[in-house]
């Protein structure tokens, strides 16, 4: 069975440039979440859905991200214009909630970096 | 801020040995979970512990959890080089947002 499938793997790009990063979910989870990595703060919940609908994005930083999910398939995470310091780890993360396991799993991530 | 602090930041052990590692938490907790992440690589599920439990074994693995203290350990015991990875420990308050450590270095040397 295939996992939690992100892209790009890795990114580089210049400073205003647009971001958008891509998601698709182990078939059959309904709940989706974007999670950032650095190295100074950590594992950040970004933005969680549930049934393809956003529940919580308190932790989106600014106005620059934004993400959505037209079906139960497909995720974007997208940075606009992008600057140095949102240079880190996004993973995408999927589960079934309300399944008696709890457990997340995670895609490999997509390594962003902003020149 | 992070709910979950891992306790050592960094540990390095022989092969063979045990490898503990702790994680305090500050709000009440539907459940603990315990992650591994190879390099460069996402975040893989070990084990989960509910609130109303207080230990659990899973192969090499043994996590305790005290919910009186908001502290969990994990231990692996005779580790491998295989084992070599960080480690997180997620707290789940409910709704499956798990809000992670910011974890332990574990390197196994052979």
């Amino acid at each position: 069975d295939a996992g939690v499938i992100q892209s790009p793997r890795h990114e580089v790009t210049e400073m205003g440039q647009e971001v958008t990063l891509r998601c698709k979910p182990i078939s059959g989870h309904n709940s989706l979440f974007w999670y950032r990595q650095t190295m100074m703060r950590g594992l950040e919940l970004l933005i969680y859905f549930n049934n393809n609908v956003p529940i919580d994005d308190s932790g989106m930083p600014e106005d620059r991200f934004s993400a959505k999910m037209p079906n139960a398939s497909f995720s974007t995470l997208k940075i606009q214009p992008s600057e140095p310091r949102d240079s880190a780890v996004y993973f995408c993360a999927s589960t079934i909630t309300g399944a008696n396991t709890g457990e997340l799993f995670f895609g490999e991530g997509s390594r962003l970096t902003v020149l | 801020s992070q709910q979950g602090e891992e306790d050592p930041q960094a540990l390095s052990i022989q092969e063979g040995e045990n490898a503990t590692m702790n994680c305090s938490y500050k709000t009440s907790i539907n459940n603990l979970q315990w992650y591994r992440q190879n390099s460069g690589r996402g975040l893989v599920h070990l084990i989960l512990i509910r609130s109303n439990e207080r230990e659990k074994h899973s192969g090499r693995l043994r996590v305790t959890l005290d919910t009186s203290k908001k502290s969990s350990s994990l231990l692996i015991t005779a580790s491998r080089a295989a084992d070599t990875a960080s480690y997180f420990c997620a707290t789940d308050a409910g709704g499956s947002r798990l809000t992670f450590g910011e974890g332990t270095q574990l390197t196994v040397n052979p």
